[in-house]
């Protein structure tokens, strides 16, 4: 089984839609999550780390399931904007212990 | 703009040919990285650097050698280039490690023929 594994997609929704990823880690020990936002051919860039609480920024929202080891991705009102791979990011300690997903790519159709 | 700048951004290569790709950051960072990504799979860390003077092996290191230069500057060496390292390369730098204060710079994108 992979550390982090995501659905490679594309998923393709209309503007205006809401759109959900998940992502699973294999590693219980795991202690920090992140989704980053990686545009066509550009680097990836912190979109937003993922709480045991949960967590809100605008239209976004990410979720963490401790006990069945996934976090999720939820953007509501889809804009033209988002179309992007959104990648899983798992940290379980340590320098080499840092993990990408492979990334989920969103496309966001008028 | 503070952030971190890699050159060359797109480079090919013959099998056998060497090469370096620069990267130099100016946020004070101690920690820098090298990773590459290719298709289908998520992006892996060759080489790292926790701290100015000391460099480690990451995931995927050989044919890879690295050096921290100073605070700023950190990079990675293609000895003998081989079709396999035909991939996206990118540098980046955090203040910790801990996956969510990683800048990336815009990437070197390597063909070996």
């Amino acid at each position: 089984r992979k550390e982090v594994e995501q659905d490679p997609g594309p998923f393709n929704v209309p503007e205006g839609a809401t759109v959900a990823f998940n992502c699973t880690y294999s590693n219980s020990a795991s202690q920090s999550f992140f989704w980053y936002r990686q545009d066509c051919r550009k680097e990836p860039k912190l979109l937003m780390s993922v709480y045991s609480s949960g967590n809100e920024d605008g239209r976004f929202t990410a979720q963490l399931n401790r006990a069945s080891q996934y976090i999720s991705l939820l953007i509501r009102d889809s804009k033209l904007s988002d179309s992007a791979t959104y990648l899983c990011v798992v940290h379980s300690g340590g320098y080499q212990k840092v993990t990408f997903g492979i990334g989920t790519k969103l496309q966001v159709i008028p | 703009n503070a952030g971190v700048t890699q050159t060359p951004k797109f480079q090919v290569l013959k099998t056998g040919q060497s090469m370096t790709l620069q990267c130099a950051q100016d946020m004070n960072h101690n920690s820098m990285y090298w990773y590459r990504q290719d298709p289908g799979m998520g992006l892996r860390l060759i080489y790292y650097s926790a701290s100015e003077g000391t460099t480690d092996k990451g995931e995927v290191p050989n044919g890879y050698n690295v050096s921290r230069l100073n605070k700023r500057e950190f990079s990675l060496r293609l000895e003998s280039a081989a079709p396999s390292q035909t991939s996206v390369y990118f540098c980046a730098s955090s203040e910790e490690d801990r996956g969510d204060g990683y800048t990336f710079g815009s990437g070197t994108r390597l063909t070996v023929v």
